[in-house]
C-alpha cells in the first residue's frame, strides 16, 4: 500500500539553525500539505502546496518557512532560522486531488527539537 | 471560519465496553468531517470520513460515527473496546471546496484497562 514518508525521524539543531525535513507524497498526489503540533497541543496547519505553488499558509507560516517541490517526488519544509518555539512533530500529508471526497494521508512526522 | 471541539481530553473504558468520543464542529460551509486515530510514536491514521453521503459512517476496526446536522455533532463509537485500541483520537473538520486544510481538534486520549 502506498504511503507518505518522511525523513528524518528526529531531528535535533541549534537555534538559529537552518533545518529541512523531507517528505516524500504518494507518487499520484496532487495536493501537499504541512502540519504541526506542538508537545501536548492540538495539530495546527502550516502550508498547502499545488500546481508548484503555496495555495494557503496559515500565521504561523511566515518569512522563516518556506516549501518548495525540487523534483518529482520530494516535498520540502525549510525553517531558515530555527527558534526554541519551532520545536514539535511536523507532519507531512497528501491528497490525491478528488474534489470534495479526497482524504488527506499523513506521514509518521518529523520531531524536530530546536535547542 | 471552522471549528472543532473535543468534549473529553481523557476517555477511560474497560476492554470489551463501549466507546465513546465526543465531538462537536462549527462550519460556515457544508463541511466534511474525519476521525484520525494516532497511537504512540506513530503517525496519523484515518479511521473514518463523512463528506455527505450517509450521515452514520463506518471506518476501520469496528468504529463509526454519526453525523448529526441538528446538532452539529459527530461523535465516535465502537460497541466492544479492545486493548489496541488506545490512542489518541482527533476529530477534523475541512471544507469540502477549495484546498481543504484539515482543521483538528484538541484530541481525546483513550485509555483501555483489561
Amino acid at each position: 500500500e502506498p504511503e507518505v514518508t518522511q525523513t528524518p525521524s528526529h531531528q535535533v539543531t541549534q537555534m538559529g539553525q537552518e533545518v529541512i525535513l523531507r517528505c516524500v507524497p504518494i507518487s499520484n498526489h496532487l495536493y501537499f500539505y504541512w502540519y504541526r503540533q506542538i508537545l501536548g497541543q492540538k495539530v495546527e496547519f502550516l502550508v498547502s502546496f499545488y500546481n508548484n505553488e503555496i495555495s494557503e499558509k496559515s500565521e504561523i507560516f511566515d518569512d522563516q518557512f518556506s516549501v518548495e517541490r525540487p523534483d518529482g517526488s520530494n516535498f520540502t519544509l525549510k525553517i531558515r532560522s530555527t527558534k526554541l518555539e519551532d520545536s514539535a512533530m511536523y507532519f507531512c500529508a497528501s491528497r490525491q486531488g478528488l474534489a470534495g471526497e479526497g482524504e488527506q494521508f499523513f506521514g509518521p512526522g518529523t520531531r524536530l527539537t530546536v535547542l | 471560519a471552522q471549528s472543532v471541539t473535543q468534549l473529553d481530553s481523557h476517555v477511560s473504558v474497560s476492554e470489551g465496553t463501549p466507546v465513546l468520543l465526543r465531538c462537536n464542529y462549527s462550519s460556515s460551509y457544508s463541511p466534511s468531517l474525519f476521525w484520525y486515530v494516532q497511537h504512540p510514536n506513530k503517525g496519523l491514521q484515518l479511521l473514518l470520513k463523512y463528506t455527505s453521503a450517509a450521515t452514520l459512517v463506518k471506518g476501520i476496526n469496528g468504529f463509526e460515527a454519526e453525523f448529526k446536522k441538528s446538532e452539529t455533532s459527530f461523535h465516535l463509537t465502537k460497541p466492544s473496546a479492545h486493548m489496541s485500541d488506545a490512542a489518541e483520537y482527533f476529530c477534523v473538520v475541512s471544507e469540502k471546496a477549495g484546498f481543504q486544510k484539515l482543521v483538528f481538534g484538541t484530541g481525546t486520549r483513550l485509555l483501555v484497562s483489561p
